[in-house]
């Protein structure tokens, strides 16, 4: 399967901060990115589906000012949570897919514990 | 209705069963079937992509798509306390949009 990485694991940051999320894909192009939004004992929330060089699509309820998606390569995409509060302390996890693999799997990076203050 | 349904569990077994993990759906398009596993605070890891109906089997893994029933499932032979994990069944069309069912948390006890 394919590498992703994310940076930071964990961060802790003060409600009205801005925190940034990085998601790499290390071993193949991906063309299409995804965010997602885990609870604690939760199954995965899809955010946001970003495909490389175009806007971000987000889910029904999510806020696009507040969760800024940013894929400006095949190889790194980031989410940027502003002004952070509370109730967006969670568990971020990023896939990355190709389409030239002709099947619509995905594989996912080992996400990033977000707890705001 | 939720489009995929998922028994949370727990499911606690003891090592060397035979486990047995379901999910059903409505949704008579989806194609694409896979199977992820989860350990606490990691992301998921991939265990089993099918496509379409039949069976396909990786080592103790066997998952099973039964599109007339609108049923898959997984088994793991002669399970390992380093199974113990939350299993995520997931499922599309010909988009790149995975549907998650809500997991199925299992504890495989020496």
């Amino acid at each position: 399967g394919a590498v992703v990485s994310q940076h930071p694991s964990w961060v802790i940051c003060k409600s009205g901060t801005s925190v940034k999320i990085e998601c790499r894909s290390l071993d193949f192009q991906a063309t299409t990115m995804f965010w997602y939004r885990q609870f604690p004992k939760q199954s995965l929330m899809l955010m946001a589906t970003s495909n490389e060089g175009s806007k971000a699509t987000y889910e029904q309820g999510v806020e696009k000012d507040k969760f800024l998606i940013n894929h400006a390569s095949l190889t790194l995409s980031t989410l940027t949570v502003t002004s952070a509060h509370p109730e967006d302390s969670s568990f971020y996890i990023c896939s990355t897919s190709n389409r030239a693999k002709g099947y619509d799997t995905q594989y996912f990076g080992p996400g990033t514990r977000l707890t705001v203050l | 209705q939720k489009e995929v349904e998922q028994d949370p569990g727990p499911l606690s077994v003891p090592e060397g069963a035979i486990v047995s993990l379901n999910c059903t759906y409505s949704n008579s398009a989806f194609q694409y079937f896979m199977w992820y596993r989860q350990y606490s605070r990691k992301g998921p890891e991939l265990l089993m992509y099918t496509y379409s109906s039949g069976n396909k089997e990786d080592g103790r893994f066997t998952a099973q798509v039964d599109k007339s029933s609108k049923y898959i499932s997984l088994f793991i032979r002669d399970s390992q306390p380093s199974d113990s994990a939350t299993y995520l069944c997931a499922m599309n069309k010909n988009t790149d949009k995975l549907i998650f069912g809500t997991g199925t948390r299992l504890q495989v006890f020496p």
